[in-house]
């Protein structure tokens, strides 16, 4: 079964610097998807970026950006420029793909991140 | 586009309650997940249905949770009898195929309170 592991519970960030989310995953596919999610005190929960594993291209939407280590099966959130509004609980997630895709997101345990003016 | 919708937003009832959340997906999307979230457990699916079928409810918890799809608009989730251990927030999300590269689009959830 594939599991995902966010290893930093709580993070902090000064406003306008940069700031890096742990992931990792473990499966024994070749072929999936990994999501980042937001989820603000408002409670929606927004996708903020996603990665095919086939694609070594790491993904990149505006501040924000991943580093994909395919290998490694790490999956890592860098923000930049952060602001007041990326705070947040940040949910790292994994989707199988192909045949054995069931449309099921398997998600982490998230990370709060608190970002200081 | 409304997204999707769910509701009540919030939801306090009694012990031995029966509970019902609702959700409407987005127009055109042909597969729905109910997912709950707790601080124990995270957030797990449990149940998702593709052009109203149900596929998969291993995620159901017990035999108190059942959901129905009745058509491609309107689903629900309910509870029968509540316990205070069904206390969490449940986000229904809809997707147009369950194939899609996409993630979901999760709607704002209902905090369910059971006392």
């Amino acid at each position: 079964a594939q599991t995902v592991t966010q290893s930093q519970p709580e993070m902090s960030v000064q406003e306008a610097e940069t700031v890096t989310l742990s992931c990792t995953y473990d499966t024994s596919e070749s072929d999936y998807y990994l999501f980042w999610y937001k989820q603000p005190p408002s409670r929606q929960m927004i996708l903020v970026i996603r990665q095919e594993a086939y694609k070594q291209q790491n993904a990149t939407e505006n501040r924000f950006s991943v580093n994909f280590q395919k290998a490694a099966k790490s999956f890592s959130l860098k923000i930049s420029d952060s602001q007041l509004g990326d705070a947040a609980m940040y949910f790292c997630a994994y989707r199988s793909a192909g045949s054995s895709n069931t449309g099921k997101l398997i998600f982490g345990q998230g990370t709060t991140l608190q970002v200081k003016p | 586009d409304a997204g999707v919708i769910q509701s009540p937003r919030h939801e306090v009832t009694e012990m031995g309650q029966e509970v019902t959340l609702r959700c409407k997906p987005i127009s055109g999307h042909n597969s729905l997940f109910w997912y709950r979230q707790t601080m124990m457990r995270g957030l797990e699916l449990l149940i998702y249905f593709n052009n109203n079928v149900p596929i998969d409810d291993s995620g159901m918890p017990e035999d108190r949770f059942s959901a129905k799809m009745p058509n491609a608009s309107f689903s629900t989730l309910k509870i029968q009898p509540s316990e205070p251990r069904d206390s969490a927030v449940y986000f229904c999300a809809s997707s147009y195929d369950r194939f899609l590269v996409y993630g979901y689009t999760f709607g704002s959830g209902t905090r369910l309170t059971v006392v």
